[in-house]
């Protein structure tokens, strides 16, 4: 079984700032390699696929990059409603997410 | 825009079957472009691929609850279904019902999820 690892668990930051979030594959992955965000109470959202591409309807700050075990999601500038758990997940191997980092207001 | 519902019951007792149907709307779930997916999360813990099927019947399920599992579809009711036995605490979770695309693609859509508590 593919282990994704994501890190850090959290990261405390203000609206306005640069979140880079890590996600690193225990095997190359390849670029199939998808990100989530979850908020409270709801189901999760697909913001990037295949790596980089952002998906339907997700904003320009959503950028994604990476390819075999180190993969990073960057938002460029917070908007509140960015503050949320974050989840990445392969499917070079079976189905696999990471554990999830959770970006909140510092 | 594709939208997926689960329903069941939301308590179940120890040892029992856990069951679930997800309904799909707004799309066919006979498309060749996709599979139908079941994912759960603990509270407050991450997110668990459980299985997908395809419009075909065939099934692709999670190695560690393979023993336990039984995902199936039926087309005429655009409707998928999860039986999951042997339930213990650890099962309780708020269940998902997603699509999936086809290899290599993502979760593109999701149900809104339903917890199940595993209790007596």
């Amino acid at each position: 079984e593919i282990v994704l690892t994501q890190s850090p668990a959290t990261l405390s930051l203000s609206p306005g700032d640069r979140a880079t979030l890590s996600c690193r594959a225990s095997q190359s992955v390849n670029t199939y390699l998808a990100w989530y965000q979850q908020k409270p109470g709801q189901a999760p959202r697909l913001l990037i696929y295949g790596a980089s591409n952002r998906a339907t309807g997700i904003p320009g700050r959503f950028s994604g990059s990476g390819s075999g075990t180190d993969f990073s999601l960057t938002i460029s500038s917070l908007e509140p409603e960015d503050f949320a758990v974050y989840y990445c997940q392969q499917r070079s191997s079976w189905l696999t997410f990471g554990g999830g980092t959770k970006v909140e207001i510092k | 825009q594709v939208l997926l519902q689960e329903s069941g019951p939301g308590l179940v007792k120890p040892s029992q079957t856990l069951s679930l149907t997800c309904t799909v709307s707004a799309g066919s779930i006979s498309s060749d472009d996709y599979f139908w997916s079941w994912i759960r999360q603990p509270p407050g813990k991450g997110l668990e691929w459980i299985g997908y099927i395809y419009h075909s019947g065939s099934t692709f399920y999670s190695p560690s609850l393979k023993s336990r599992l039984t995902i199936s579809v039926d087309t005429s009711k655009n409707q998928f279904s999860l039986k999951m036995t042997s339930v213990t605490a650890a099962d309780t979770a708020v269940y998902y019902c997603a699509r999936l695309e086809e290899w290599p693609g993502p979760f593109d859509s999701w149900g809104q999820g339903t917890l199940v508590s595993v209790s007596s």
